[in-house]
Formats: structure tokens, sequence, C-alpha cells
């Protein structure tokens, strides 16, 4: 039973356009979330996230919106570059032991495409 | 570069065989996570280790073992291995007060 899904295994877009890339979670009990951008050959690494408590988080060209009613959150790309052609993949985490440390549940990732 | 390193980059080994993926966290990192990559799947947690101890366990084979030595590295040992544990593994390490994981380059094991 999959927790985090990200229902687009691939997502192609212009040069310049905004990128939207879209995860789904079905436990409550996660309340951190975060977006990992990954490389082949490379391991993922760490983008952006998002705590429960806000509805969004910027940075740069990169936003994240959280819908916790709908259980929803999306990474936008504005304006998308071709070096951000990537894999992407929607992560989540639960406090534990009262604690910010946790494992992460991850989706299976959405390719990026970025066309010139 | 994430600061955490693997060894070794690739792996290939038999069936039946054993094996051991060796991690180096981040200079004052005190967690390392464990995850495996298969072919059309996300990271899937293994195991989580906090300044030696074992933490969480997630979907880990009881074939599967790992620990943390005092100077903060880890090893993961995979034993009686199968053409199905090819795959990914990476190594992930956080700060004590910290959601975010650091990733490394990943080991990748193919088993013939």
């Amino acid at each position: 039973d999959q927790q985090v899904k990200q229902n687009s295994p691939s997502l192609s877009v212009q040069e310049g356009r905004i990128s939207i890339l879209n995860c789904d979670y079905t436990n409550s009990m996660f309340d951190y979330f975060l977006w990992y951008k990954k490389y082949p050959a490379e391991g993922p690494t760490f983008l952006i996230s998002i705590s429960s408590i806000k509805d969004k988080n910027e940075d740069g060209r990169f936003t994240v919106f959280l819908n916790k009613s709908a259980k929803h959150l999306s990474l936008h790309i504005v304006p998308s570059q071709p070096g951000d052609s990537a894999v992407y993949f929607c992560a989540a985490s639960a406090s534990l032991y009262g604690g910010s440390q946790g494992n992460l549940i991850f989706g299976k990732g959405t390719k990026l495409s970025v066309k010139p | 570069d994430s600061g955490v390193t693997q060894t070794p980059k690739h792996l290939i080994t038999a069936t039946g065989q054993r094996v051991t993926l060796r991690c180096s966290p981040r200079s004052g990192d005190l967690s390392v996570y464990w995850y495996q990559q298969s072919l059309d799947q996300g990271l899937q947690f293994l195991i989580q280790y906090y300044n030696g101890e074992e933490r969480a366990k997630g979907n880990i084979l009881e074939r599967f073992s790992a620990q943390q030595f005092p100077d903060l590295h880890s090893e993961l040992n995979l034993s009686s291995l199968e053409l199905g544990d090819s795959a990914l593994y990476f190594c992930a390490s956080s700060v004590a007060s910290s959601y975010e994981q650091f990733f490394g380059p990943g080991t990748r094991l193919t088993v013939l």
C-alpha cells in the first residue's frame, strides 16, 4: 500500500514555462514533506521542504504548495530550465519520539523533461 | 557533493554470496539511513541508526543487517544474495534536529 503517490511517471515542459509536479499521500500522521531531485548515476539531492503547519514554501524558482485537507502537495518550477530535467521524488515523514528524525517515505518519482 | 560517501560504487557478485556496503555520513551527522531502489520502485527505507544505535526499521529482510560504528560510519551487510537483491543502495545522513536527509551517490549491486 503506497502511502506517497506520484501518479505521473513523466512530464514534458517547454523551457521558460511552468512545471507542476504533483504528489498525494494517504497517511494523516505525515507532518513534513520534502522534494528531492535525482540525476542518473547520482544520489537524490534535497530541493525544498514544507512543514504541515504551512501551506506554501518558496525558494527561488521552486515553490511547494501543501493542501492538507486534500492530502496533496505540488512542486512548481518557474521558469523551467533544461538543467531541471531529472527525476523528482516526493517524500513524507512523521515525527518520531517527539522529535524531527524519522525515515522518509518516497513516491516512485516523476521524470521531468524540459525541452529547449 | 552531499558530503556522504559510499563505497564501492559498483558491486557484481553471484547468488548465495555475502557483501558489505559502506557509508560515511556528513561530518557532524549522527543519523544514518539505508534505502534500496529497485527497478521501477521508489526508494524503500531499510533501516536507521542514530549515534550507534538502531532507531527505526523498515522493510529490511532478515538476510540483511547493518551497524553503525563509533566513528559513525555504517555498513550494510547483505547475505545469501538472490537475483532480486540487485538494486541501488543509498545511504543518507542527517543532523539530529532536521528532517532533511543528504544522500550519498549509491552503490549499484548486481547479483548474477
